[in-house]
């Protein structure tokens, strides 16, 4: 089946740092990414949605300027997280879709981040 | 806003009892379902999905049933194994076909 491939599994950064995150989709094009984020016990909460060599679409709520996410290729999307607080500290999960409508989405393996 | 729910946040099972899973809807234009399993700091998992034209569909030991009329979706698990302990959840699909959205999840627990 379809791998994505999320690094790094774990990070932890010093509060006031920024962080980035890579998604890749290993063997196929993906023309969608997808960030979640889930805190502990609770479902995943869609981040934003990135097309490749547009700008991503974030959700109501989401703050573009502190969740940057770049789609450069049909391969490989970032998120980073700057000026990261201990409120940041989360479980970010990528997914990707190698096209719309009825398909799954495959996942990655999620980031556990850590601000401290 | 519309969104997608669970009724049991935990269900626990006895090993190779079947489990039933079930997860409410509220967006009639969502045409397309996934259930995904979440093991303890992983992402998900796909586990079966079933498009709107359709109201069952089997897989290895798991079936998802589709009531459109209610809203409703439901998965299960035959002859649940210890293996199946793990999180669920429902997603649809929603944004004209672009993006999923997330149920509350199901905590499913099977016990010796």
């Amino acid at each position: 089946g379809a791998v994505v491939s999320q690094h790094p599994s774990r990070v932890i950064c010093k509060s006031g740092t920024s962080v980035k995150i890579e998604c890749r989709s290993l063997d196929f094009q993906a023309t969608t990414m997808f960030w979640y984020r889930q805190f502990p016990k609770q479902s995943l909460m869609l981040m934003a949605t990135s097309n490749e060599g547009s700008k991503a679409t974030y959700e109501q709520g989401v703050e573009k300027d502190k969740f940057l996410i770049n789609h450069a290729s049909l391969t490989l999307s970032t998120l980073t997280v700057t000026s990261a607080h201990p409120e940041d500290s989360s479980f970010y999960i990528c997914s990707a879709r190698d096209r719309k409508g009825w398909t799954e989405a495959f996942f990655g393996q999620g980031t556990r981040l850590t601000v401290v | 806003g519309e969104s997608v729910g669970l009724h049991l946040p935990t269900l626990s099972v006895q090993e190779g009892d079947n489990s039933i899973i079930n997860c409410a809807y509220s967006n009639s234009a969502s045409d397309y379902f996934i259930w995904y399993k979440q093991e303890s700091g992983k992402g998900p998992q796909f586990i079966i999905d079933i498009r709107s034209n359709m109201d069952k569909r089997q897989g290895q030991r798991v079936t998802v049933l589709l009531n459109k009329t209610v809203k409703h979706l439901s998965l299960q698990i035959a002859a649940t194994q210890p293996g199946d302990s793990a999180v669920y959840f429902c997603a649809e699909n929603t944004g004209g076909g672009n993006k999923l959205t997330f149920g509350t999840g199901t905590q499913l627990k099977v016990e010796l």
